[in-house]
């Protein structure tokens, strides 16, 4: 069975850095592509960004709020993905998903969910 | 980017009513386009894949079509169940991009 967990969420203040676990399980995290969404309370589905594989060629992709301030990597030996988030502002306040993705219809999908981290920025 | 126009936002429904959201795109995206179903709470849910293909698990009476920049996602019968918000999302290009959602409400 598919697990993500994230962790590592909490409440920073404007300006401040965090970083989110995601922990996988059941699948074989090296061979999957992974990404992050977030969602503010009562507020739809923003796309943060995507990491393929080490072995695929081609970059890290990214949404346009987050980009430069973002990072998004990945442990394979841990079986662990990370965002990295810097110079936090207030509109980054959200839950954030991490994802795996699968290949559906000749498209890479994030099929697979995990329950999500809140991070809170506020001063 | 992308951008996904989904309508309409809100939607009251009742139990075996027919239901239709439309999802427009900015440009073309030939059928690279997913619906997610969304209940309080919880991650999403995939629903549909390549605009029109049923995920493994879904009831049939959930459909899709579409293909370019006009897309719809069909609930033939709404059930209880049925009560979400549902989002597309474009997975045709990077930045992927989701529509800003469609909330399903008991009328």
């Amino acid at each position: 069975e598919v697990q993500l967990m994230e962790s590592g969420g909490g409440l920073v203040k404007p300006g401040e850095s965090l970083t989110l676990s995601c922990a996988a399980s059941g699948f074989n995290f090296k061979n999957a592509w992974m990404s992050w969404v977030r969602q503010a309370s009562g507020k739809g589905l923003e796309w943060v960004g995507r990491i393929k594989t080490v072995s695929d060629v081609g970059p890290t992709d990214y949404g346009a709020p987050v980009k430069g301030r973002f990072t998004v990597s990945r442990d394979d030996s841990k079986n662990t993905l990370y965002l990295e988030m810097n110079s936090l502002k207030v509109e980054d306040t959200a839950v954030y998903f991490c994802a795996t993705e699968v290949e559906l219809g000749g498209r890479s999908v994030p099929l697979y969910w995990g329950q999500g981290a809140l991070v809170t920025v506020s001063s | 980017d992308i951008q996904l126009t989904q309508s309409p936002p809100f939607l009251s429904a009742s139990v075996g009513d027919r239901v239709t959201i439309t999802c427009r795109a900015s440009q073309g995206i030939s059928t690279n386009l997913v619906w997610w179903q969304q209940k309080p709470g919880k991650a999403p849910n995939l629903l549909m894949y390549a605009a029109s293909t049923l995920q493994t698990g879904v009831p049939a009476r959930f459909s899709g079509s579409g293909s370019g920049t006009e897309f719809t996602l069909t609930i033939s019968s709404l059930q209880p169940e049925d009560f979400a918000t549902y989002y597309c999302q474009q997975v045709d290009g990077y930045p992927r991009t989701f529509g800003q959602g469609t909330k399903v409400d008991i009328k």
